[in-house]
């Protein structure tokens, strides 16, 4: 275990939808990634945040934001759902504020769009 | 443009047989490189990491070694068990700076025949 905690486990929703994720870190991280897992793309860095900022962006799409909460949780909000999208979504979290330290993955929330 | 190649993409051996995993990278200014096993239905698990300020480090059964001139770095596994089956990830930090991201290659699943 992680200690890195996502919610849901699973989400089933309709094209066109909107979604939130959602993921706490490790007690005393202050950084939060969020990655999306598919078959065809592998894990993609999506977005960073660090301490409330966002501190780092990938390959994320404009449909999607994310926030951090002053209690260091982050939602990650995917609005008008494609097919594409189902994937895997993971959430890591590390103590220090770039991609140069220990990540700690949670266990990934499943989305499936159809 | 910057990424992480790994090889090779599906990996079998025999219970106490060894595996090698190995990676490349392509930005020199590169310096952390973690590994990552990922079993089925769970989030990425850091395994094992090294700097670019050591050549190899090892833990218990698994080592990591890095090249830096030649920008490879490889995960080694001894006396594999049935439980080392998963998929496994290396990565690297790219982008330099404050701007370090982790860039995952597409994973090699490894199986581990009894």
């Amino acid at each position: 275990d992680s200690g890195v905690t996502q919610t849901p486990k699973h989400l089933i929703t309709a094209t066109g939808q909107r979604v939130t994720l959602r993921c706490s870190p490790r007690s005393g991280d202050l950084s939060v990634y969020w990655y999306q897992q598919s078959l065809d793309q592998g894990l993609q860095f999506l977005i960073q945040y660090y301490n409330g900022e966002e501190r780092a962006k990938g390959n994320i799409l404009e449909r999607f934001s994310a926030q951090q909460f002053p209690d260091l949780h982050s939602e990650l909000n995917l609005s008008s759902l494609e097919l594409g999208d189902s994937a895997l979504y993971f959430c890591a979290s590390s103590v220090h504020p770039d991609g140069s330290y220990e990540q700690y993955f949670g266990p990934g929330t499943r989305l499936t769009v159809t | 443009g910057e990424n992480v190649e790994q090889h090779p993409s599906t990996l079998s051996v025999q219970e106490g047989d060894s595996a090698v995993i190995k990676c490349t990278y392509s930005d020199s200014a590169s310096n952390y490189f973690p590994w990552y096993k990922q079993e089925l239905g769970k989030g990425p698990q850091l395994i094992i990491d090294i700097r670019s300020n050591v050549g190899e480090k090892k833990d218990q059964r698994i080592a990591v070694t890095l090249n830096k001139t030649a920008k490879h770095f490889s995960l080694h596994i001894t006396e594999t068990q049935p439980e080392d089956s998963a998929v496994y990830f290396c990565a690297a930090n790219l982008g330099g700076g404050s701007n370090y991201k982790l860039t995952f290659g597409k994973g090699t699943l490894l199986t581990v025949n009894p």
